[in-house]
Order: C-alpha cells, then sequence, then structure tokens
C-alpha cells in the first residue's frame, strides 16, 4: 500500500538555527513528490515538485531534495515567518495524491 | 488570476444533517479533488473529477459524494452526517489532475 511518513511531526529552532525535515515514502512508482506548507486555517500553498532520484529543488532558505525512498526539506538559517505546517505528498501510476500527515514547524526569535 | 475558491468558509451542522460544499477551481483546471484534513489522519483523499467524471475515489463511505459541472466548479455531499464528519475539507484544482495541486482555503465543518 502506498504510503508517506513524516518526521519529525513538530520541531521548534531558534531564528537562524538550520535543519532537516523527512519525508520517506512506498509508492508503487512515483510520478512526483510534492512538498506544501500550510499556515493556520489556510489550505496548503505549493512549494516544490521533484520527480527523479537526485533532483534538488531551491527557493529562498528552502531546499528539497530526493532520493528513490524519501525527501528531504533543508531549512537554511530559518525566520518566524517559516513557521507553518509542512506537508509531503506523493502521486503514483494511479493518479492519487498521498499525503503525510506534516511537520509543524516554529521557529524562535 | 483567481485562486481555488470555497464556500461556505464554515459550517455547522447537527447529526444526521446533509451538507453541501462548493468549490470553484482557477479557470482553465479541469481537475478537481477532494481531501478531509483531520489532526490525527492528515490529508484523506475524497475523490477526483474531470471533466465532469470521477476519475478516482478514495477510501470513504457512500455517504460522501461529489459532482462536476460543465464550467469546472465541484460540489461535495455529505449524507447522515456523524460527528465523526468533523473536519477541514479542502479542495484543489489542477490542468489536468497528474500535476501541481492547488488548493483553496477550505470547509471547516463542525458536526454537533
Amino acid at each position: 500500500e502506498d504510503q508517506v511518513t513524516q518526521s519529525p511531526e513538530a520541531l521548534r529552532l531558534q531564528e537562524g538555527e538550520s535543519s532537516s525535515l523527512n519525508c520517506s515514502y512506498t509508492v508503487s512508482g512515483l510520478r512526483g513528490l510534492f512538498w506544501y506548507r500550510q499556515d493556520p486555517g489556510k489550505g496548503p500553498e505549493f512549494l516544490f515538485t521533484l520527480y527523479s532520484a537526485g533532483e534538488e529543488k531551491e527557493k529562498e532558505r528552502l531546499k528539497a531534495t530526493l532520493t528513490k525512498k524519501e525527501s528531504f526539506l533543508h531549512i537554511t538559517a530559518p525566520k518566524p515567518e517559516d513557521s507553518a505546517t509542512y506537508l509531503c505528498a506523493v502521486r503514483d501510476t494511479g493518479n492519487q495524491f498521498y499525503f503525510g500527515t506534516g511537520t509543524s514547524l516554529t521557529v524562535i526569535p | 488570476k483567481a485562486g481555488v475558491t470555497q464556500t461556505p468558509r464554515y459550517l455547522i451542522k447537527t447529526r444526521g444533517q446533509q451538507v453541501t460544499l462548493s468549490c470553484s477551481p482557477i479557470s482553465g483546471h479541469r481537475s478537481v479533488s477532494w481531501y478531509q484534513q483531520t489532526p490525527g489522519q492528515g490529508l484523506q483523499f475524497l475523490f477526483e473529477y474531470f471533466s465532469e467524471t470521477q476519475r478516482n475515489k478514495g477510501n470513504f463511505p457512500g455517504r460522501f459524494s461529489g459532482r462536476q459541472f460543465s464550467n469546472s466548479r465541484s460540489e461535495m455531499n455529505v449524507s447522515t452526517l456523524e460527528l465523526g464528519d468533523s473536519a477541514l475539507y479542502l479542495c484543489a484544482s489542477s490542468w489536468t489532475g497528474k500535476n501541481i495541486q492547488y488548493f483553496g482555503a477550505g470547509t471547516r465543518l463542525s458536526v454537533l
């Protein structure tokens, strides 16, 4: 069964303290791995799509990487405005999306 | 360009009632997917519509149904509401359903 697991569930960082979020997956034929950011009371906001192992994408302080079994979202020198829940999702060959339960990130000034 | 619009934003219903939620996708998007989000389960896929046809369905009971109109707008209906149906219901649209999904702000349903 296709599955997505994110860790840690929650992460507290001091402003400027870099770290990584993990997304491990088992899927019958990966057709894309997606990272989203969700703020309280809002819908998920698209960040990145990765399609093949070795691929990397960057946006401001965020960098997403992909291997055959997991993806990492690296946060460099985070700021309080980076506080949010980060969601990972995969699309399988059946064109269905599976989401992880997310990592809640809090960046303390 | 307008984003995905979901109405209403908040709903309070009682057990046994039924409810209809609405989603207007981004202009030009033909695929609309619905998700249920709860603190414990995360986002759970309900169904996907493409060109007025249900293309995928998640593992939810038949009380959950949906439809899509010719202008790609979609509605989701839940009949005989249960307390466990309390959740944030999210709608996402994409060009074809095979690429990036863009989400609305959701409808917060509370069942009392």
